[in-house]
Protein backbone atom coordinates (compact mmCIF):
# COMPACT_ATOMS: atom_id res chain seq x y z
CA UNK A 1 0.00 0.00 0.00
CA UNK A 2 1.33 3.55 -0.93
CA UNK A 3 2.21 5.51 1.89
CA UNK A 4 3.45 8.81 2.57
CA UNK A 5 6.41 9.75 5.68
CA UNK A 6 7.11 13.36 7.15
CA UNK A 7 9.80 13.03 9.57
CA UNK A 8 9.44 16.44 11.43
CA UNK A 9 6.40 17.31 13.17
CA UNK A 10 8.00 21.18 12.86
CA UNK A 11 10.10 23.25 11.01
CA UNK A 12 11.69 26.61 12.17
CA UNK A 13 13.40 29.07 9.58
CA UNK A 14 13.95 32.77 10.11
CA UNK A 15 12.42 34.87 7.06
CA UNK A 16 14.62 35.51 4.32
CA UNK A 17 16.42 31.60 5.07
CA UNK A 18 15.77 28.91 2.58
CA UNK A 19 13.32 25.95 3.97
CA UNK A 20 12.95 22.84 3.37
CA UNK A 21 10.20 20.65 4.36
CA UNK A 22 11.25 16.95 4.11
CA UNK A 23 9.04 14.18 2.41
CA UNK A 24 9.46 10.86 1.55
CA UNK A 25 7.08 8.09 -0.43
CA UNK A 26 6.35 4.32 -0.61
CA UNK A 27 4.38 3.42 -3.40
CA UNK A 28 3.97 0.33 -6.11
CA UNK A 29 5.05 1.81 -9.45
CA UNK A 30 5.00 5.71 -10.37
CA UNK A 31 4.34 8.05 -7.93
CA UNK A 32 1.80 11.02 -8.45
CA UNK A 33 3.25 13.00 -5.70
CA UNK A 34 1.53 16.40 -4.53
CA UNK A 35 2.26 18.89 -1.66
CA UNK A 36 -0.62 21.19 -0.39
CA UNK A 37 -0.57 23.72 2.37
CA UNK A 38 -2.94 24.21 5.23
CA UNK A 39 -3.95 27.80 7.05
CA UNK A 40 -6.08 27.20 10.36
CA UNK A 41 -9.56 25.85 9.69
CA UNK A 42 -9.45 26.07 6.23
CA UNK A 43 -9.09 23.55 3.43
CA UNK A 44 -5.90 22.60 1.80
CA UNK A 45 -4.68 24.54 -1.29
CA UNK A 46 -2.50 22.86 -4.07
CA UNK A 47 1.32 23.93 -4.37
CA UNK A 48 2.53 21.41 -6.54
CA UNK A 49 2.40 18.19 -8.12
CA UNK A 50 5.12 15.83 -9.91
CA UNK A 51 3.52 13.40 -12.39
CA UNK A 52 6.18 12.80 -14.84
CA UNK A 53 8.85 15.04 -16.82
CA UNK A 54 11.48 17.09 -14.80
CA UNK A 55 12.33 16.40 -11.41
CA UNK A 56 12.34 19.88 -10.09
CA UNK A 57 8.99 21.15 -10.01
CA UNK A 58 7.96 24.28 -9.59
CA UNK A 59 4.82 25.45 -8.04
CA UNK A 60 2.59 28.40 -6.39
CA UNK A 61 4.12 31.21 -4.11
CA UNK A 62 7.94 30.72 -4.99
CA UNK A 63 7.49 26.82 -3.68
CA UNK A 64 9.46 23.80 -5.52
CA UNK A 65 10.28 20.08 -5.02
CA UNK A 66 12.67 18.15 -6.22
CA UNK A 67 11.86 14.05 -7.07
CA UNK A 68 14.41 11.69 -6.11
CA UNK A 69 13.60 8.33 -7.32
CA UNK A 70 16.51 6.93 -5.85
CA UNK A 71 15.90 8.27 -2.36
CA UNK A 72 12.16 7.97 -2.90
CA UNK A 73 11.74 11.64 -1.79
CA UNK A 74 9.91 14.85 -2.60
CA UNK A 75 11.26 17.46 -0.40
CA UNK A 76 9.29 20.54 -0.55
CA UNK A 77 11.52 24.09 -0.61
CA UNK A 78 11.60 27.46 -0.92
CA UNK A 79 14.81 29.93 -1.17
CA UNK A 80 13.58 32.38 0.59
CA UNK A 81 10.71 32.26 3.54
CA UNK A 82 8.22 34.67 4.33
CA UNK A 83 6.47 35.14 7.47
CA UNK A 84 3.29 34.28 5.86
CA UNK A 85 4.37 30.64 5.02
CA UNK A 86 3.82 29.60 8.29
CA UNK A 87 1.04 26.97 8.10
CA UNK A 88 0.48 22.94 8.09
CA UNK A 89 2.31 21.57 5.02
CA UNK A 90 1.15 18.24 3.82
CA UNK A 91 2.71 16.06 1.40
CA UNK A 92 0.53 13.75 -0.87
CA UNK A 93 0.66 10.50 -3.11
CA UNK A 94 -1.65 8.45 -5.27
CA UNK A 95 -0.59 5.50 -7.64
CA UNK A 96 -1.43 5.23 -10.65
CA UNK A 97 -5.04 3.16 -10.29
CA UNK A 98 -5.63 7.36 -9.40
CA UNK A 99 -7.73 6.69 -5.99
CA UNK A 100 -7.62 9.64 -3.38
CA UNK A 101 -4.57 10.85 -2.20
CA UNK A 102 -2.81 9.27 0.98
CA UNK A 103 -1.28 12.05 3.30
CA UNK A 104 1.60 12.38 5.30
CA UNK A 105 1.05 13.58 8.95
CA UNK A 106 1.65 17.09 8.17
CA UNK A 107 4.67 19.61 9.02
CA UNK A 108 4.16 22.67 11.07
CA UNK A 109 5.95 25.47 9.51
CA UNK A 110 7.11 28.86 12.00
CA UNK A 111 8.81 31.49 9.74
CA UNK A 112 10.16 33.58 11.97
CA UNK A 113 10.78 37.30 11.76
CA UNK B 1 -9.58 26.80 -12.23
CA UNK B 2 -11.61 24.88 -10.41
CA UNK B 3 -13.77 25.00 -7.13
CA UNK B 4 -14.80 23.16 -4.90
CA UNK B 5 -17.92 25.17 -2.63
CA UNK B 6 -18.72 23.57 0.76
CA UNK B 7 -21.45 24.65 3.28
CA UNK B 8 -21.26 25.08 6.48
CA UNK B 9 -17.77 26.16 7.14
CA UNK B 10 -19.05 25.52 11.00
CA UNK B 11 -21.66 23.97 12.77
CA UNK B 12 -22.53 23.05 16.10
CA UNK B 13 -25.18 20.84 16.91
CA UNK B 14 -26.76 18.47 19.94
CA UNK B 15 -25.82 15.19 20.59
CA UNK B 16 -28.10 12.76 18.79
CA UNK B 17 -29.02 14.93 15.59
CA UNK B 18 -28.09 14.99 12.27
CA UNK B 19 -26.09 16.88 10.44
CA UNK B 20 -25.55 17.68 6.66
CA UNK B 21 -22.17 18.45 4.85
CA UNK B 22 -22.58 19.69 0.91
CA UNK B 23 -19.29 20.02 -1.23
CA UNK B 24 -20.46 21.22 -4.83
CA UNK B 25 -17.92 21.02 -7.95
CA UNK B 26 -18.60 24.70 -9.40
CA UNK B 27 -17.21 24.92 -12.92
CA UNK B 28 -16.51 21.52 -13.45
CA UNK B 29 -18.03 17.74 -13.14
CA UNK B 30 -16.80 16.16 -10.38
CA UNK B 31 -17.64 11.95 -10.82
CA UNK B 32 -15.35 11.01 -7.80
CA UNK B 33 -15.78 12.94 -4.21
CA UNK B 34 -13.60 11.88 -1.22
CA UNK B 35 -14.40 12.24 2.25
CA UNK B 36 -11.51 13.14 4.40
CA UNK B 37 -11.32 13.98 8.35
CA UNK B 38 -9.09 16.06 10.40
CA UNK B 39 -8.42 15.75 14.13
CA UNK B 40 -6.97 18.84 15.44
CA UNK B 41 -3.40 18.95 14.40
CA UNK B 42 -3.28 15.76 12.55
CA UNK B 43 -3.19 14.33 9.06
CA UNK B 44 -6.18 14.45 6.94
CA UNK B 45 -7.65 10.53 6.94
CA UNK B 46 -9.60 9.39 3.85
CA UNK B 47 -12.85 8.66 5.18
CA UNK B 48 -15.26 7.35 1.61
CA UNK B 49 -14.98 7.61 -2.18
CA UNK B 50 -17.92 8.06 -4.17
CA UNK B 51 -18.99 7.79 -7.26
CA UNK B 52 -22.09 9.55 -9.19
CA UNK B 53 -24.87 7.28 -9.15
CA UNK B 54 -23.09 4.39 -7.25
CA UNK B 55 -22.75 3.71 -3.35
CA UNK B 56 -19.77 5.33 -1.65
CA UNK B 57 -16.76 3.06 -1.14
CA UNK B 58 -15.61 3.37 3.09
CA UNK B 59 -12.06 2.93 4.35
CA UNK B 60 -11.95 0.29 6.95
CA UNK B 61 -13.34 1.33 10.19
CA UNK B 62 -15.77 3.94 9.23
CA UNK B 63 -19.24 3.42 10.15
CA UNK B 64 -21.25 3.15 7.13
CA UNK B 65 -24.70 3.88 8.43
CA UNK B 66 -23.32 6.80 10.98
CA UNK B 67 -21.16 8.32 7.61
CA UNK B 68 -23.95 8.57 4.84
CA UNK B 69 -22.53 9.90 1.42
CA UNK B 70 -24.71 10.68 -1.40
CA UNK B 71 -23.30 11.29 -4.79
CA UNK B 72 -26.58 12.22 -6.98
CA UNK B 73 -25.55 14.45 -9.34
CA UNK B 74 -22.20 15.25 -11.02
CA UNK B 75 -21.82 18.64 -9.02
CA UNK B 76 -22.80 17.42 -5.61
CA UNK B 77 -21.61 15.41 -2.92
CA UNK B 78 -23.31 15.21 0.81
CA UNK B 79 -21.94 13.77 3.82
CA UNK B 80 -24.62 13.37 7.05
CA UNK B 81 -23.48 12.70 9.97
CA UNK B 82 -26.31 10.63 11.48
CA UNK B 83 -27.08 10.36 15.18
CA UNK B 84 -24.11 12.74 16.13
CA UNK B 85 -22.05 12.59 19.26
CA UNK B 86 -19.35 14.36 20.71
CA UNK B 87 -16.64 12.39 19.36
CA UNK B 88 -17.53 13.01 15.96
CA UNK B 89 -16.65 16.72 16.71
CA UNK B 90 -13.58 17.37 13.84
CA UNK B 91 -12.81 18.83 10.86
CA UNK B 92 -14.63 17.34 7.43
CA UNK B 93 -13.27 18.05 3.83
CA UNK B 94 -14.12 17.09 0.77
CA UNK B 95 -12.23 16.82 -2.56
CA UNK B 96 -13.05 16.54 -5.84
CA UNK B 97 -11.20 15.34 -8.58
CA UNK B 98 -10.97 17.54 -11.69
CA UNK B 99 -9.33 17.16 -14.95
CA UNK B 100 -6.26 19.89 -15.72
CA UNK B 101 -5.56 19.33 -19.09
CA UNK B 102 -4.29 16.01 -19.77
CA UNK B 103 -4.19 15.15 -15.98
CA UNK B 104 -6.31 14.65 -13.29
CA UNK B 105 -5.72 17.08 -10.47
CA UNK B 106 -7.67 17.67 -6.83
CA UNK B 107 -9.24 20.24 -5.42
CA UNK B 108 -10.33 20.73 -1.85
CA UNK B 109 -13.22 22.05 0.18
CA UNK B 110 -12.22 24.64 2.43
CA UNK B 111 -13.46 22.34 5.28
CA UNK B 112 -16.54 22.03 7.84
CA UNK B 113 -15.88 22.48 11.50
CA UNK B 114 -18.43 20.41 13.17
CA UNK B 115 -19.16 20.20 17.25
CA UNK B 116 -21.16 18.13 18.69
CA UNK B 117 -22.27 18.98 22.39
Amino acid sequence: AQSVAQPEDQVNVAEGNPLTVKCTYSVSGNPYLFWYVQYPNRGLQFLLKYITGDNLVKGSYGFEAEFNKSQTSFHLKKPSALVSDSALYFCAVRDQAGTALIFGKGTTLSVSS
Amino acid sequence: GAVVSQHPSRVICKSGTSVKIECRSLDFQATTMFWYRQFPKQSLMLMATSNEGSKATYEQGVEKDKFLINHASLTLSTLTVTSAHPEDSSFYICSARDRQGADYGYTFGSGTRLTVV
